[in-house]
């Protein structure tokens, strides 16, 4: 059936550094791949979304890569900040639906 | 915010009991999907309705049960609880040909 991994599972970073959040998918049909931010007992917030027919999108500190060959994305955070720690999900939507299947959280930390 | 709402916010019900839980979404939005995220994981897609008609399921039992009513709000019945069910249960809405889903803030389910 449709997977998404998700590594690493948890990150932490000094505040101001890089994080990269790496994801696969299964499904060669999948053509949205949005990113979600969880806060402890929060909803999961959409922050950014990418679309098969595009490689990239950035978003002021925040971006996607897509590469459909090998059926992988990233979510690149840069200068990080505290307030960015949280747990990030990577989903991807199963063929030509509107279902998503969700990797299992990347939890991130961002030390000050 | 998103502008969906759920309620109620807490929930404990005890095994083989059954249980309503309910979404309203943002005005026009037409579809609305159902998600529960079991603790430390990604949200896992139940089901999804578009306008007042499932079209759309994940894994689950028959137990799992769905209506979406014409002013936007939606229900999640589960009869015949058992344990594995105590999650947070996730409900976002979407508009109409958008692929971007909004999520409720979600009902923390607990069976005991």
């Amino acid at each position: 059936g449709e997977n998404v991994e998700q590594h690493p599972s948890t990150l932490s970073v000094q505040e101001g550094d890089s994080a990269v959040i790496k994801c696969t998918y299964s499904d060669s049909a999948s053509n949205y791949f949005p990113w979600y931010k969880q806060e402890l007992g929060k909803r999961p917030q959409l922050i950014i979304d990418i679309r098969s027919n595009v490689g990239e999108k950035k978003d002021q500190r925040i971006a996607v890569t897509l590469n459909k060959t090998a059926k992988h994305f990233s979510l690149h955070i840069t200068e990080t900040q505290p307030e960015d720690s949280a747990v990030y999900f990577c989903a991807a939507s199963v063929g030509g639906s509107e279902k998503l299947v969700f990797g299992k959280g990347t939890k991130l930390t961002v030390n000050p | 915010e998103t502008g969906v709402t759920q309620s109620p916010t807490h929930l404990i019900k005890t095994r083989g009991q059954q249980v309503t839980l309910r979404c309203s979404s943002q005005s026009g939005h037409n579809t609305v999907s159902w998600y529960q995220q079991a603790l430390g994981q990604g949200p896992q897609f139940i089901f999804q309705y578009y306008r007042e008609e499932e079209n759309g399921r994940g894994n689950f039992p028959p137990r799992f049960s769905g209506l979406q009513f014409p002013n936007y709000s939606s229900e999640l019945n589960v009869n015949a609880l058992e344990l594995d069910d105590s999650a947070l249960y996730l409900c976002a809405s979407r508009q109409t040909g958008a692929d971007e889903q909004y999520f409720g803030p979600g009902t923390r389910l607990t069976v005991t």
